[in-house]
């Protein structure tokens, strides 16, 4: 079974940073992209990126550009999402997900709250 | 880059009528491989989305045969037969070849 298991909520002050983590298992890591989602209370699903845990290589949605790093570590099988600069507008709720036809999983989402 | 986009937006049914969700996407989802790579999602309220659909056509574990896909290339149909209050929810078509992966979601009321 498909499981992302993800990081327990933070609470952050403005103009810092936020590291989350998405732990995987039940499927080879390297086989698949993962992906980076947010939603804000209320909102739909907004893209943040994704990365090919084969290589490493990443990519953002063009808005979140030089806020976001997103790392795969292959030895633990688990991914992260680094968010800088934080506003009170990236208050939301993080998830990771792999798309990916019949193995397709979301994990349960990391709460972020950007309070001063 | 891939644009999904869905329609209607939102859908209000009556239980035990049927509804249908477009997902139109901007270009063609057929792989060279010869699979489509279009699956459907839905999130229910306070959840995260699940999978109920995948390459096109076919019901993710669990999912009951009120649901099912059709289309090809780049047209697309959820139809959810003898809806449930339990289907509420919003409804995403999704696809894994380009980002973004997903369109802007169809909600679902009773």
């Amino acid at each position: 079974e498909v499981r992302l298991a993800q990081s327990g909520a933070e609470v952050k002050q403005p103009g810092s940073t936020v590291k989350l983590s998405c732990s995987t298992s039940g499927y080879v890591f390297t086989d698949f992209y993962l992906y980076w989602v947010r939603q804000a209370p209320g909102e739909g699903l907004e893209w943040v990126g994704l990365i090919d845990p084969e290589n490493g290589e990443s990519f953002t949605a063009e808005r979140f550009r030089g806020r976001v790093i997103i790392t795969a570590d292959t030895s633990a099988d688990t991914a992260y999402m680094e968010l800088s600069g934080l506003t009170f507008e990236d208050s939301a709720r993080y998830f990771c997900a792999l798309i990916a036809g019949v193995r397709g999983t979301w994990g349960q989402g990391t709460q972020v709250t950007v309070s001063s | 880059e891939i644009v999904l986009t869905q329609s209607p937006l939102s859908l209000a049914v009556t239980p035990g009528e049927s509804a249908s969700i477009s997902c139109r996407s901007s270009q063609s989802l057929l792989h060279t491989n010869g699979y489509t790579y279009l699956d459907w999602y839905l999130q229910k309220p306070g959840k995260s989305p699940q999978l109920l659909i995948y390459l096109v056509s076919s019901r993710a574990s669990g999912v009951p045969d009120r649901f099912s896909g059709s289309g090809s290339g780049t047209d697309f149909t959820l139809k959810i037969d003898r809806v449930q209050a339990d289907d509420v929810g919003v409804y995403y078509c999704m696809q894994p070849m380009q980002s973004p992966p997903f369109g802007q979601g169809t909600r679902l009321e009773i």
